[in-house]
């Protein structure tokens, strides 16, 4: 398996463009996670799917924010619009779900500049 | 609600000596703790967790951890370090019906010199 799949890698973008990062997750895991990763803040959960549904998004940090699942390999996140405190690397990782005790597997980050 | 504390920033050890990287945390429920690793420009690597029997957990690239109900804690453990384990470590915990969620403690930078 290749991993958990992130793309873009790196993204600089102006202030107040859109921005859609996309992730597609491990076959067969059920579970995805969006994380944002700043010096400031450490290491945020932003929001979460269990079989496609959305079951935690209390840490977006705002409606400028928004995320879908619209099938078990596919995940975005957008951001409209962007602001340069949205500069950040940001992460997908994905869970067999079947226990809380299921390791996460992270992709390898989107490095997002906004400008 | 679920905190994990980390309560060094960095610790710097020397090649081959052994390296601690302290964990605690505090939950409402059973805990399941993790250690993941993150080096430059990855993603978060797991490297091993806690389920249930014995307390001394075995991991990968020679890690260990040692569960500890009393204090709550899950430092992380190496006997001989090396200079490749420089990285950013994470210690993090999950609930039984906590949601599969995993709190992140704010990470420890090991910085292992010759």
């Amino acid at each position: 398996d290749a991993g958990v799949i992130q793309s873009p890698r790196h993204e600089v973008t102006e202030m107040g463009q859109e921005v859609t990062l996309r992730c597609k997750p491990i076959s067969g895991h059920n579970s995805l996670f969006w994380y944002r990763q700043t010096m400031m803040r450490g290491l945020e959960l932003l929001i979460y799917f269990n079989n496609n549904v959305p079951i935690d998004d209390s840490g977006m940090p705002e409606d400028r924010f928004s995320a879908k699942m619209p099938n078990a390999s596919f995940s975005t996140l957008k951001i409209q619009p962007s602001e340069p405190r949205d500069s950040a690397v940001y992460f997908c990782a994905s869970q067999w779900s079947v226990s809380s005790y299921n390791e996460q597997f992270f992709g390898p980050g989107t490095r997002l500049t906004v400008l | 609600a679920q905190s994990v504390a980390q309560p060094e920033d960095q610790v710097n050890v020397a090649e081959g000596n052994p390296l601690t990287v302290k964990c605690t945390y505090s939950v409402s429920g059973n805990p399941y703790p993790f250690w993941y690793v993150q080096y430059p420009n990855r993603g978060l690597q797991f490297l091993l967790k806690y389920i249930t029997g014995d307390n001394l957990v075995k991991g990968s690239y020679g890690f260990e951890a040692e569960f500890n109900k009393s204090q709550t804690s899950f430092h992380l453990k190496k006997p001989s370090a090396l200079v490749s384990d420089s990285a950013l470590y994470f210690c993090a915990v999950s609930v039984t019906g906590g949601g599969n969620k995993l709190t992140f403690g704010t990470g420890t930078q090991l910085k292992v010199e010759l």
